[in-house]
Order: structure tokens, then C-alpha cells, then sequence
């Protein structure tokens, strides 16, 4: 069956710019997670989705981030008026429910010029 | 808050020898879940092994073993047998059942031929 899907796997934008990063998870699952990732270090939580409860956003840096989950199912996470420091690696990963795995996408490479 | 703490930045093993990955942790609950993820070039997260802090039989995995000890919070990585293909960023994660998930800031293991 199929993983988790992001889009677009690269991206390249101005500073200033907003950018949208898509996450198609796994069918099924209920949980759906953004991290962050800089180059080198680890991943940073950055927003969680469980079912229809409202999100974890604990770990968003700014108000510049924000993400939706639209159907249980699509996720979007939006960076408005891009930063350098924005670029990293952001991850999705999904999982069947709370004790579970979870299961990551390929991630999207943003570079902020 | 929770922490994950790998102390090793970089590890090297001659292929067919045995590396252990340490990986510590601090947190004040009594029950959580640990893993280990690989991330090879591909940036593709996978899941190696994973831990539920309840059970005291340490965890295997073919060539993948654990070392836990809820005492002292430490959970490391035993890979035996190393072959090229184990190559690649390491990271320990530490999960609650609020679903709080952290992870360590990662650990490169290089494969010797």
C-alpha cells in the first residue's frame, strides 16, 4: 500500500515569500505529525493532529507557521513571509492512532533565498 | 519537559562488527515508549525498533538489539553484524501517551568496508 506522500519534495523561494507544503498520509490513520529538521540536527516537533480534536501546536516557532488538516485526511502547513532561518527539511508522519508507530514521509527540502 | 539526548554525534564500525548507539533520556512519567529510527540519504525516516517502557524484556530485531534500563534512562542501539547498507543517521525518540514525541539530535554511523 502506499506511505506517506509530501509535496513537493523541493522547494526553492524568496524571503518574504509564503509557501504551502502538502502531507498525504497513510489511509486510515487518525494521527498526523510536522517536524522540522535543520541540517544535521534532529527533528523538531512542530504540530500535532488526532482525529477531530484540536491540534497540538505547541511546537509551531511563530505565528508565521500554520498548518490544517482538512477531512482527517490532507494536511497543509503553511510558512508566511519566509525566513532563512525556515530552511530545513519538513517531515509528516502518520500513525493508526496514539500508542502506534508512526510512519514518515520523504519530507520536503524548503531553501529560503 | 521531556529530553532525548544522544552524546554521540559520529560512530564508525568495521563492517561485520558489533556498534552500540547510546541514547539517554529524562522524563518523570512511568510509562512511554522508545524507538530508534534510521535515516539513510534518502531522508526517509525508518523505524528500527521500539521499546514500551512497561516491558522489561529488551527488545530484538533480527541484528537490532536494545539495552534498557528504566532506571537510568538509557536506551541504547546494539547492532550486530554491521553491513553497509546500516549506514546512516541514527535518532532515539522518546514518546508519551499524550503522544509528546522527541527525538535525540541524531547519531551518524559510518559502515567500513
Amino acid at each position: 500500500g502506499a506511505g506517506v506522500s509530501q509535496s513537493p519534495s523541493n522547494k526553492v523561494t524568496e524571503k518574504g515569500k509564503d509557501v504551502e507544503l502538502r502531507c498525504d498520509p497513510i489511509s486510515g490513520h487518525t494521527a498526523l505529525y510536522w517536524y522540522r529538521q535543520s541540517l544535521g540536527q534532529g527533528l523538531e516537533f512542530l504540530i500535532y493532529f488526532q482525529g477531530n480534536s484540536a491540534p497540538d501546536k505547541s511546537g509551531l516557532p511563530s505565528d508565521r507557521f500554520s498548518a490544517e488538516r482538512t477531512g482527517g485526511s490532507v494536511s497543509t502547513l503553511t510558512i508566511q513571509r519566509t525566513q532563512q532561518e525556515d530552511s530545513a527539511v519538513y517531515l509528516c508522519a502518520s500513525s493508526p492512532g496514539r500508542t502506534n508507530e508512526q510512519f514518515f514521509g520523504p519530507g520536503t527540502r524548503l531553501t529560503v533565498l | 519537559a521531556q529530553t532525548v539526548t544522544q552524546s554521540q554525534p559520529e560512530m564508525s564500525v568495521q563492517e561485520a562488527e558489533t556498534v552500540t548507539l547510546s541514547c539517554t533520556y529524562d522524563t518523570s512519567e512511568s510509562d512511554y515508549y522508545l524507538f530508534w529510527y534510521k535515516q539513510p540519504p534518502s531522508r526517509q525516516m525508518i523505524l528500527v525498533i521500539r521499546q514500551e517502557a512497561y516491558k522489561q524484556q529488551n527488545a530484538t530485531e533480527n541484528r537490532f538489539s536494545v539495552n534498557f534500563q528504566k532506571a537510568a534512562k538509557s536506551f541504547s542501539l546494539k547492532i550486530s553484524d554491521s553491513q553497509l547498507g546500516d549506514a546512516a543517521m541514527y535518532f532515539c525518540a522518546y514518546r508519551n501517551n499524550n503522544n509528546d514525541m522527541r527525538f535525540g539530535a541524531g547519531t551518524r554511523l559510518t559502515v567500513k568496508p
